[in-house]
């Protein structure tokens, strides 16, 4: 079974401009999580959808959107990309929301 | 204001020993707790979790420990083996609260497991 994939796995942005992010849950899990992190931290938590309506978002500005798909993909989506924004972007799948969650190898942004 | 705290950055361990990882959390509205392996350059990796209605849950070598009192709980490897060595991750959520705040992490323990 394919676990969670995402793409891409690198991205070097420019300030200013946006990125698009994207997740295929483990088949069957209904939620998908999205999370950041930064080097010597814990992944953040960003947004949470299941069963494609959003559940929770945690404490990002209004750049970051996000939006699950009738397959239970999603996207992640950052505008306005700031220098901050470079981190590891991290999606999750999971069966329910908040039980075990099975991460991507995630998506390394770096925003120059 | 971190919820889920581990206070050690990092833990030495020989081979064959006992490891034995530590996390607080201060929000009494978490009820669920896992633990979560990380490698560099790939995301992290489920390990085990525990319910708050448990005290005590058991995964091959993996053990967790909760103490809702004093809202701990740890992580022990026995026998612990080279390919343990990596950062391993606490997280916990607040499941019967519908659980919208996602999961809340700890900052990490770099386990190294020594020869």
């Amino acid at each position: 079974d394919a676990g969670v994939t995402q793409s891409p796995t690198h991205l070097i942005k420019t300030r200013g401009q946006h990125v698009t992010l994207r997740c295929s849950p483990i088949s069957g899990h209904k939620s998908v999580s999205w999370y950041q992190q930064v080097l010597g931290q814990g992944p953040q938590f960003i947004f949470q959808y299941y069963e494609k309506e959003e559940r929770g978002r945690g404490n990002f500005p209004d750049r970051f959107s996000a939006r699950q798909f009738p397959n239970y993909s999603s996207e992640l989506n950052v505008n306005a990309l700031l220098l901050g924004d470079s981190a590891l972007y991290l999606c999750a799948s999971s069966f329910l929301p908040n039980t075990e969650a099975f991460f991507g190898q995630g998506t390394r942004l770096t925003v120059v | 204001d971190q919820q889920v705290k581990q206070n050690s950055p990092s833990l030495s361990v020989q081979e064959g020993r006992i490891s034995i990882l530590n996390c607080d959390y201060t929000n009494s509205m978490f009820d669920y707790f896992l633990w979560y392996k990380k490698y560099p350059a790939e995301g992290p990796t489920f390990l085990i979790s525990i319910s708050s209605i448990k005290d005590k849950n058991e995964d091959g070598r993996f053990t967790v420990f909760l103490n809702k009192s004093a809202k701990h709980l740890s992580l022990h490897i026995v026998p612990s083996q080279p390919g343990d060595s990596a950062v391993y991750f606490c997280a916990a959520s607040a499941l019967s609260g519908g659980g919208a705040d996602g999961l809340t992490f700890g900052k990490g323990t770099h386990l190294i497991i020594q020869p």
